[in-house]
């Protein structure tokens, strides 16, 4: 099976300005968790998707929004950008929802200047 | 909410030796505890879980022991090879608040030849 993917793969944008980053699961998952990976907080849970709803949500602010589309391929969006916004974002894919075993993709690292 | 605490952050082996990385959380409930490495530039990539009803797993040079009572769990890589060097990643399934992963800070491990 194809593994996790994600785009882009690298991302720049500036202060104020919103971006929308995409995961396609392994063929057959249903569930997508966004993570923010920095390198003083670790990985970061952002949210969780399944069956194209939102199942658990982490202690970020309303500009980290997510959606799943039938096809349970994930979209993370964030808005009004801020410099520490700059991490490695990555989705996880599982076959369940509520943290069964997951499985990563590439990320996407976005810098914000 | 969970919370899971893992050393040591940084671990220097000589190649052949052993190397062992503990967690512990806080969430009596949690049952599941998987563990990831990752290279660098990498995704992390699962290597070995464990579920609280299982005291211990092996899997070749790798193995995790649970102890539910002291609730702590801990990866041994046995005969460390170059190749082992990596960030490890400990996590803990959390029960009371949604079912979502919870990471350790992570452990980079240097395996000097």
């Amino acid at each position: 099976k194809a593994g996790v993917t994600q785009t882009p793969r690298y991302l720049i944008k500036t202060r104020g300005q919103q971006v929308t980053l995409s995961c396609s699961p392994i063929s057959g998952h249903r569930s997508v968790s966004w993570y923010q990976q920095t390198p003083g907080q670790g990985l970061q849970f952002l949210f969780e998707y399944f069956s194209e709803t939102q199942r658990n949500k982490g202690n970020f602010p309303g500009r980290f929004s997510g959606r799943q589309f039938s096809n349970s391929r994930s979209e993370m969006n964030v808005s009004t950008l801020e410099l520490g916004d700059s991490a490695l974002y990555l989705c996880a894919s599982s076959f369940s929802t509520g943290g069964e075993t997951q499985y990563f993709g590439p990320g996407t690292r976005l810098l914000v200047l | 909410g969970e919370n899971v605490e893992q050393h040591p952050s940084t671990l220097s082996v000589q190649e052949g030796d052993s190397a062992v990385i503990k967690c512990t959380y806080s969430d009596s409930a949690s049952n599941y505890f998987p563990w990831y490495k990752q290279e660098l530039g990498k995704r992390p990539q699962l290597i070995i879980d464990i579920r609280s009803n299982v005291g211990e797993k092996k899997d070749q040079r790798i193995a995790v022991t649970l102890n539910k009572t002291a609730k702590h769990f801990s990866l041994h890589i046995t005969e460390t090879q170059p190749e082992d060097s990596a960030v490890y990643f400990c996590a803990a399934r959390e029960k009371e608040y949604g079912n979502k992963l919870v990471f350790g800070a992570g452990t980079i491990l240097r395996v000097k030849s």
